[in-house]
């Protein structure tokens, strides 16, 4: 069957650190990934949007890459700040024409002063 | 740019009642609006797709007669819970995109409880 996972357990980093995040996907070819922040009740908001042919994509201090034989993606924050703190989606798009948007769990980032 | 409303914020109804879900595309024209559902603690799932002028494609599972869904303008989707039950009771959440494989943006959510 169809899997996106992230690492349910809360990832704790202090200020500074860069926060590494992990989606694995399995029997999905999708077309492309993109990465999302959820605050506590709030709907999601874009982030980052990376395509089958690109290894890495970068914005900021936000950095995703994309492995697509490890069927893999990692999200890395740079020089966290407190601010950060949020749960982070990951969401595939599969290769069909409906733009349906498929989410993991979400990771839940907490950045210690 | 790209700014998505959603009304209301949050409703509390008794069980049996309907409770309509307002999704507006502010400042864009939206070709496909989506529904999702979300769960404490658990991740975004997909009601439905609606694209402007047609019916709503359904997820499986999800029940059209109860989640009615009206995507009557490039500026506006409705989702109705017909006959709420307390397990109806999540937070719902819009998204519109301007083209089919589009960046999707999303609402503030609907936080709706079934007493």
């Amino acid at each position: 069957s169809q899997k996106i996972e992230q690492n349910s357990e809360a990832l704790n980093i202090q200020e500074g650190k860069t926060a590494t995040l992990t989606c694995n996907y399995t029997n999905y070819s999708p077309a492309y990934l993109q990465w999302y922040r959820q605050d506590p009740g709030r709907g999601p908001v874009f982030l980052l949007l990376i395509r089958e042919n690109e290894k890495e994509k970068r914005k900021e201090r936000l950095k995703v890459t994309f492995d697509t034989t490890l069927k893999q993606s990692l999200f890395h924050i740079t020089a966290s700040q407190p601010a950060d703190s949020a749960t982070y989606l990951c969401a595939l798009v599969g290769s069909s024409n409906t733009g349906k948007l498929i989410f993991g769990q979400g990771t839940t980032l907490q950045v210690k002063p | 740019g790209a700014v998505v409303s959603q009304h209301p914020s949050w409703v509390i109804c008794k069980s049996g009642t309907s409770v309509k879900i307002e999704c507006r595309s502010l400042d864009f024209q939206a070709t496909t609006m989506f529904w999702y559902r979300q769960f404490p603690k658990q991740s975004l799932m997909l009601m439905a797709t609606s694209n402007e002028g047609s019916k709503a494609t359904y997820e499986q599972g999800v029940e059209k007669d109860k989640f009615l869904i009206n995507h009557a303008s490039l500026t506006l989707s409705t989702l109705t819970v017909t006959s709420a039950h307390p397990e109806d009771s999540s937070f719902y959440i819009c998204s519109a995109s301007r083209q089919v494989r589009g960046e999707q943006f999303f609402g503030p959510g609907t936080r709706l409880t079934v007493l």
